[in-house]
């Protein structure tokens, strides 16, 4: 499979837990996104990467919240200390800069449920 | 006023039937425009991009009006397996997309 992959897939968590997201993007992709999308709602941005480098990060995103991608590849999204507030679906995107297009592709999402 | 607006609906319609939706933006300086599908509980999937002349696919049609700072789209013969909530995307200068809540599309029998 050469899409957006994310894990886990499903996440419950008693509040004050710290949880911790994967993201594997299509290969090729140098850009990648975190969203976060609750029901009705669309997905609010969270943060960009272009290779290695954080270049945007939302005010949405409390200092509880940190990204990282090491090496350009896969990223990590961590929540300290989770809040009911945090429940919600955390969606990855990558993409590529190319013919003057910047598709973004999603992975499946991991649905978060804080108790 | 927020920075893309959608009316959520729900848009019920028969089959076969011609429904539109519309979707407004507030960044004057937007560039980029796009259609994205969501199924209940999936991930968002690319619908097509929308171009400033316009574009057509298949059943779906896209436009967009600087002037008014909307964009729109159109789908002809609806389909039961068009039901789904249709999510209008805005890129301004930066990298950074900006997602309306939704349309949601219900085709009954």
């Amino acid at each position: 499979d050469t899409g957006v992959s994310q894990n886990p897939r499903h996440k419950i968590t008693k509040r004050g837990q710290n949880v911790t997201f994967r993201c594997d993007p299509i290969s090729e992709h140098n850009r990648l996104y975190w969203y976060r999308q609750t029901l009705g709602q669309g997905p609010e941005f969270l943060t960009y990467f272009q290779n290695e480098a954080q270049l945007e990060k939302s005010r949405l995103l409390s200092d509880r919240f940190s990204a990282e991608r090491p090496k350009g590849s896969f990223s990590t999204l961590e929540i300290q200390r989770t809040e009911q507030g945090d429940s919600a679906m955390y969606l990855c995107a990558s993409s590529i800069r190319a013919a003057g297009t910047d598709t973004q592709y999603f992975g499946p999402g991991t649905r978060l449920t804080v108790l | 006023r927020k920075e893309v607006e959608q009316d959520p609906g729900p848009f019920n319609v028969p089959e076969g039937a011609t429904v539109a939706f519309n979707c407004t933006y507030s960044n004057s300086a937007s560039q980029s425009f796009f259609w994205y599908r969501q199924d209940c509980r999936k991930e968002p999937k690319l619908l097509m991009s929308v171009y400033s002349s316009g574009n057509e696919d298949g059943r779906f049609t896209a436009q967009l009006n600087r002037a008014s700072q909307y964009i729109s789209l159109l789908i002809r013969d609806s389909k039961l397996s068009d039901s789904a909530t249709y999510l209008c995307v805005v890129k301004g200068g930066s990298y950074i997309p900006t997602f309306g809540r939704g349309t949601s599309l219900i085709v009954h029998p």
